[in-house]
């Protein structure tokens, strides 16, 4: 069974410009995660969806950015514009069904460079 | 709202040299613990997790963390390392009742030199 996929793997993009990753999460699975973390620091939670609707979107640093999961399959994450503190490693997760018991399985991660 | 602490950023050990990875959560009420470690160049992945019962969780790898809930610490522990432990670790908190995101700690960069 394929895991969690992400693309690209890395991106490096200019102060200003978009860019948008991509989750692909287990079959099956769904809720689906998005968090960061910035470098050295913490993994932070940005949202939260289940099939195609936003269940919790509170991690969301600001209306640069924006989630998408039409279809209740993939999931994407845009940057627009992209400024120099966004940088840092993105991650989805996905789970078979919300809750405390259940294991969230991570994708690799997007390592995004903003010059 | 919950928050975690890594104390060990950086950990540098030989083989055979036995393990600690301290952290500490603050959260007043019920909680999920986990430890996730993501090798190099791979997935973060579930390493052990805690939810209720025996308070000493053994996970894969020969690693082991204890749950101490008057110290709200969740030690991990590996009594003799390999190199292939070389990887960064994380410890997570969830809260019982609430919306289940884990709460995660900065990481703990694990070198083990052969």
């Amino acid at each position: 069974e394929a895991g969690v996929t992400q693309f690209p793997s890395h991106s490096v993009i200019e102060k200003g410009q978009t860019v948008t990753l991509r989750c692909d999460p287990i079959s099956g699975h769904d809720n689906l995660y998005w968090y960061r973390r910035v470098m050295g620091k913490e993994i932070k939670f940005l949202l939260h969806f289940v099939k195609e609707s936003k269940q919790d979107e509170s991690g969301m640093p600001n209306n640069r950015f924006l989630a998408e999961r039409t279809g209740g399959t993939y999931s994407t994450l845009k940057v627009q514009p992209a400024e120099l503190e966004d940088s840092g490693v993105y991650f989805c997760a996905s789970s078979q069904v919300a809750g405390g018991h259940n294991e969230q399985f991570f994708g690799p991660g997007t390592r995004l460079t903003v010059l | 709202a919950q928050s975690v602490s890594q104390h060990n950023h950086h950990v540098i050990l030989s083989e055979a040299a036995s393990l600690e990875l301290g952290c500490n959560y603050s959260y007043g009420g019920t909680v999920n613990l986990f430890w996730y470690v993501q090798y190099p160049g791979q997935h973060l992945q579930l390493l052990l997790k805690y939810f209720s019962g025996d308070p000493l969780v053994k996970g894969i790898k020969g690693f082991e963390a204890e749950f101490i809930k008057s110290k709200f610490s969740f030690n991990l522990r590996k009594p003799s390392v390999q190199w292939s432990d070389t990887a960064e670790y994380f410890c997570a908190v969830n809260a019982w009742g609430g919306s289940y995101i884990p709460t995660f700690g900065r990481g703990t960069s694990l070198i083990v030199h052969p």
